[in-house]
């Protein structure tokens, strides 16, 4: 199973917004709606921030959202604020015999 | 509060074995799902094995299957990782994260995870 593509920087101002790409397949992001997002700062644990493509777990900021289109499924920062630099990463269910796949992750920094 | 703490990480020689061991606490342990996740140094995550909530149903990534070997203990409310034959590519950090719940159709992903514990495989 081959991991998620996802762009390995994307930058921004503070107060715009970016967008973080994870493209997959037919079997995994394409193929279901279970498409999570993470976000993890430098020593730290990985911090679940979207679920199911689009929905939010309680604490998480709706400055955050996903999106699916077809086999890419998108992460959306809008108001950009310097705590949002870190690394983010995709997830998806999968339909291979290892039921999930991670992003090759994406380095955010606010300029 | 949910809290995953891992432990039992550390140095080994190729070849070696080790053990990981993940206490669970602030919710019902034999409810969830439950995963091993890791990170080399400056890499991505990549995901390990997962087990369902009874232990029954248990799934490695291509890379450690044959060689590790995921278990836990409801009553204990513990996740296990027994890694053997390990190789110098099985060094990283690697997480306990905790999966979906045994009644929800969604594989929501991971919603908990613990700090980490560090395995170093080298000569």
């Amino acid at each position: 199973q081959s991991a998620l593509t996802q762009p390995a920087s994307v930058s921004g101002s503070p107060g715009q917004s970016i967008t973080i790409s994870c493209t997959g397949t037919s079997s995994d992001v394409g193929g279901y709606n279970y498409v999570s997002w993470y976000q993890q700062h430098p020593g730290k644990a990985p911090k679940f921030m979207i679920y199911d493509v689009s929905n939010r777990p309680s604490g998480v900021s709706n400055r955050f959202s996903g999106s699916k289109s077809g086999n890419t499924a998108s992460l959306t920062i809008s108001g950009l604020q310097a705590e949002d630099e870190a690394d983010y990463y995709c997830s998806s269910y999968t339909s291979s015999s290892t039921p999930y796949v991670f992003g090759t992750g994406t380095k955010v920094t606010v300029l | 509060q949910v809290q995953l703490v891992e432990s039992g990480g550390g140095s080994v020689k190729p070849g070696g074995s080790l053990r990981l061991s993940c206490a669970a606490s602030g919710f019902t342990f034999s409810d969830y799902y439950m995963s091993w996740i890791r990170q080399a140094p400056g890499k991505g995550l990549e995901w390990v094995s997962y087990i369902s909530s009874s232990g029954s149903n248990i799934y490695y990534a291509d890379s450690v299957k044959g060689r590790f070997t995921i278990s836990r203990d409801n009553a204990k409310n513990s996740l296990y990782l027994q890694m053997n034959s390990l190789r110098a590519e099985d060094t990283a950090v690697y997480y306990c994260a905790r999966g979906k719940h045994l009644y929800t159709s969604s594989w929501y992903g991971f919603d908990y995870w613990g700090q980490g514990t560090l395995v170093t495989v080298s000569s």
